[in-house]
């Protein structure tokens, strides 16, 4: 059974901060990554996706990915309070087949 | 002007009931998906077509039941509806790959909620 684990939260950010978000997975043949954002009663929305390994970026985010640790993480810099959100992280392994982790909830404190 | 688009977005019925959810992508997409989400916000696959054809089906009662008319289309039939069955359902689209997955993109949800 392959497995996204993400540490449920919620974690608390004071504005302006950075916001690191962590996930680790199962399968070691997994290729592509995902970073979803869900506001509540929203349906989960594409932040960043990252298929090779090291740091990749888009405006205040940052996707890093480690392979061999099994590793990939979002930070946020600058959070804001329109931030806050639950981050999905999502694994895949080829034929579309995506597996999504629990879900981070993160606070941005103002 | 909607990417990926459900109805109805909410479904309120009695248990033991037939619905139906239906979804359309704009895409141009070749895959499309359904998902649940429970309670606990968990996302979890329950089945996926490219270009009509089922290449997902996840461990889910056989009272569930997709059909793809075309690759824009993918619907959603759910017989004999039960408690257990409540929470929100997505549709989502990707283009399809072998090799690459590619993000998908959702639809707002079709909230179902069994009396």
């Amino acid at each position: 059974q392959k497995e996204v684990e993400q540490n449920s939260g919620p974690l608390s950010v004071p504005e302006g901060a950075i916001a690191s978000l962590n996930c680790t997975y199962s399968d070691r043949v997994s290729q592509s990554f995902f970073w979803y954002r869900q506001y509540s009663g929203k349906s989960p929305e594409l932040i960043m996706s990252i298929y090779s390994n090291g740091d990749k970026e888009d405006g205040r985010f940052t996707a890093q990915l480690n392979k061999a640790s099994q590793y990939v993480s979002l930070l946020i810099r600058d959070s804001q309070p329109s931030d806050s959100a639950t981050y999905l992280c999502a694994v895949g392994g080829g034929y579309q087949k995506v597996t999504f982790g629990t879900g981070t909830k993160l606070q941005v404190i103002p | 002007d909607t990417a990926v688009s459900q109805t109805p977005k909410y479904l309120v019925t009695q248990m033991g009931n037939d619905k139906s959810i239906k979804c359309e992508q704009n895409l141009g997409h070749d895959t499309m998906y359904w998902y649940k989400q429970d309670s606990k916000k968990f996302l979890k696959i329950m089945f996926s077509y490219n270009n009509k054809e089922l290449i997902i089906n996840e461990t889910v009662p056989n009272r569930f039941s997709p059909k793809s008319p075309d690759k824009a289309h993918l619907n959603l039939h759910i017989n004999s509806l039960e408690l257990g069955d409540s929470a929100v359902y997505f549709c989502a689209s990707s283009q399809g790959g072998q090799d690459r997955d590619q993000p998908q993109h959702f639809g707002d949800g079709t909230r179902l909620s069994i009396l």
